[in-house]
């Protein structure tokens, strides 16, 4: 089976623009969710999602945003960009119902620069 | 939360077995207790989980005490491709990864 993809690998934005990355779950995983990894701030919760619905939620603030679609795939959004979002975003996912209970499966992750 | 504390870094050589203790005071009672570990330019990789006792696979070994407030993973005989970031982490609802264990093993 193909791993968790995800697009594009690397993306240079400034201050202020919006970003949208894209995740591609493991073929048959219903949940996917988001990190966000800096250096300082090491691996964060950003949010679940299953079953197009957005389950759990981390402590980031309303710029940070992510829908579902019928097929798995997940995207994430961030608008209005600050230096600090500058950070390597990575998507997992795992089988069946029980989500962030589960074993994560994660990609290869997004590296953001903000400019 | 619970959040999780371990050592920053540790250093090993090949061959020996390495113990990385994990401590998570108050672990909600539908937490699992997991271990990740990450390369670097890479995302996390599963290691291991449990809830309560030990746990062994063919890779590590996780032992977890009856109060399940703190757990050690185990991994035998390590080798330079072990060198890596480890993290425990208390897996409910939302993960909440500590600051990991940088793994370090010299020949």
């Amino acid at each position: 089976k193909a791993g968790v993809t995800q697009t594009p690998r690397y993306l240079i934005k400034t201050r202020g623009q919006q970003v949208t990355l894209s995740c591609s779950p493991i073929s048959g995983h219903r949940s996917v969710s988001w990190y966000q990894q800096t250096p300082g701030q090491g691996l964060q919760f950003l949010f679940e999602y299953f079953s197009e619905t957005q389950r759990n939620k981390g402590n980031f603030p309303g710029r940070f945003s992510g829908r579902q679609f019928s097929n798995s795939r997940s995207e994430m959004n961030v608008s209005t960009l600050e230096l600090g979002d500058s950070a390597l975003y990575l998507c997992a996912s795992s089988p069946g119902g029980g989500g962030t209970y589960n074993e994560q499966f994660f990609g290869p992750g997004t590296r953001l620069t903000v400019l | 939360l619970a959040k999780t504390t371990q050592p920053i870094s540790m250093d090993s050589y090949e061959g020996q077995e390495v113990n990385i203790t994990c401590s998570h005071n108050n672990i909600a009672t539908n937490d699992y207790i997991t271990w990740y570990q990450q390369f670097p330019s890479q995302g996390p990789r599963f290691i291991i989980q449990g809830y309560k006792t030990k746990v062994t696979n063919e890779v590590a070994s996780l032992f977890i005490p009856a109060d399940r407030k703190s757990s050690t993973l185990s991994l035998p005989r390590v080798s330079l491709s072990d060198t890596a970031v480890y993290y425990c982490l208390a897996q409910g609802g939302k993960l909440i990864f500590g600051q990991g264990t940088e793994l370090s093993v010299k020949p």
